[in-house]
């Protein structure tokens, strides 16, 4: 069975562009969350969702936006970047709603210049 | 609020001798307790978890963890490394089995190399 994919594995952008990251579940797990990793850091929580809706949010700005299709599948969009926002990008997917058990994509690699 | 710390940000060893990875955690409540690890370009892979049931966990690949409340503590061991071990292991701490996502603290990260 395919693991949690992610697109695009690596991505360079300039500061105040916009991005867009995706996200595909494994078949039959209906929550989807976004991790920031920076370098020599623990990921950090940005957001869930579960059935389309979003069920939790970490501190991150409102430059920070995500949704969730029916398919399941995901989006993280960042707007204006800045060079902070270079990180790995994890999103990870789970049966339920709870943080029992996730299964992590291999990360989208953002470097904002 | 919970909160974890990995007391090492880089840990050393031979292959064939035992692996130590020391954890710490703070948490107001009953916690659950994590142990991933990452292999370059790889996503976070899930070793092994403590739910308040045996405080000794066994994982994949020969490691195991021993949950000790009284010193706060899930230090993660294998006897003996193997090569394949090298990767970053981050220790995880929960409010409990049934937690929203924004209550999992992750740690730092451990670095482990296994020299030949």
């Amino acid at each position: 069975d395919a693991g949690v994919t992610q697109s695009p594995t690596h991505l360079i952008k300039t500061r105040g562009q916009h991005v867009t990251l995706r996200c595909s579940p494994i078949s039959g797990h209906k929550s989807v969350s976004w991790y920031q990793q920076v370098l020599g850091q623990g990921p950090q929580f940005i957001f869930q969702y579960y059935e389309k809706e979003e069920r939790g949010r970490g501190n991150f700005p409102d430059r920070f936006s995500a949704r969730q299709f029916p398919n399941y599948s995901s989006e993280l969009n960042v707007n204006a970047l800045l060079l902070g926002d270079s990180a790995l990008y994890l999103c990870a997917s789970s049966l339920g709603t709870e943080a029992y058990e996730q299964y992590f994509g291999p990360g989208t690699r953002l470097t904002v210049t | 609020a919970q909160s974890v710390t990995q007391l090492d940000s880089h840990v050393s060893v031979s292959e064939g001798t035992p692996v130590l990875l020391r954890c710490n955690y703070s948490s107001s409540y009953s916690p659950s307790l994590f142990w991933y690890v990452q292999h370059p370009n790889k996503g976070l892979q899930l070793l092994l978890k403590y739910t308040s049931a045996a405080t000794l966990v066994k994982g994949i690949n020969g490691f195991e963890a021993e949950f000790k409340k009284s010193e706060t503590s899930f230090h993660l061991t294998k006897p003996s490394a193997h090569m394949s071990d090298a990767a970053e292991y981050f220790c995880v701490v929960s409010d409990g089995e049934k937690t929203s996502y924004d209550k999992v603290i992750f740690g730092p990260g451990t670095s482990l190399s296994v020299i030949p």
